[in-house]
């Protein structure tokens, strides 16, 4: 089955700047690969995602970059906010199956 | 307006109770799915229903029992609780159940001693 890692665990970044987290993923077949920013005490929402025939999208302050020969992608923040403070979680999708990474908590100090 | 809501938010239970954690989409979706999230916040899909038929089940005991009476609806139903079981558990709806995006409901802290 697919396998995702994700890093870093955690990330300190100072407000205002970038904030870069990165996955690999071991299915070839998977083809699509969303982003989600989980708040404390909510469930998983959405923020950007990515599909096989794409190598980037951007959306404002966040993009993802996507390198299928090398199995891994990557999610960017520029001019970082407090409220960007959460979990992140990269997924992939293969088989019909998302599989989750294990997560970066990002810290955005004022 | 809640587009998938959980109820109950929190379950504190004993050990050896039988306990269901019910779910409801409006977002006229025909895919649901059942998460689990353990203490580490690694989340991990159970089980997976489209139109109301079982697509994915994952290799989860049989105690846990999803049942969906109607496409926007999802309980699941937990047998004989096990101290391991404490997590939280999301439900989640997508429209479609290939490669779309799934929106998560808030989750039910299930606490098991």
């Amino acid at each position: 089955g697919e396998n995702v890692e994700q890093h870093p665990s955690t990330l300190s970044v100072q407000e205002g700047d970038s904030a870069v987290i990165k996955c690999t993923y071991s299915d070839s077949a998977s083809n699509y690969f969303p982003w989600y920013k989980q708040e404390l005490g909510k469930g998983p929402q959405l923020i950007i995602d990515i599909r096989s025939n794409v190598g980037e999208k951007k959306d404002q302050r966040i993009a993802v970059t996507l390198n299928k020969t090398a199995k891994h992608f990557s999610l960017h923040i520029t001019e970082t906010q407090p409220e960007d403070s959460a979990v992140y979680f990269c997924a992939a999708s293969s088989n019909e199956k998302l599989t989750f990474g294990t997560g970066t908590r990002l810290t955005i100090i004022p | 307006d809640t587009a998938v809501s959980q109820t109950p938010k929190y379950l504190v239970t004993q050990m050896g109770n039988d306990k269901s954690i019910k779910c409801e989409q409006n977002l006229g979706h025909d895919t649901m799915y059942w998460y689990k999230q353990d203490s580490k916040k690694f989340l991990k899909i159970m089980f997976s229903y489209n139109n109301k038929e079982l697509i994915i089940n994952e290799t989860v005991p049989n105690r846990f029992s999803p049942k969906s009476p109607d496409k926007a609806h999802l309980n699941l139903h937990i047998n004989s609780l096990e101290l391991g079981d404490s997590a939280v558990y999301f439900c989640a709806s997508s429209q479609g159940w290939v490669n779309t995006e799934a929106f998560f409901g808030q989750g039910t802290r299930l606490t098991v001693v």
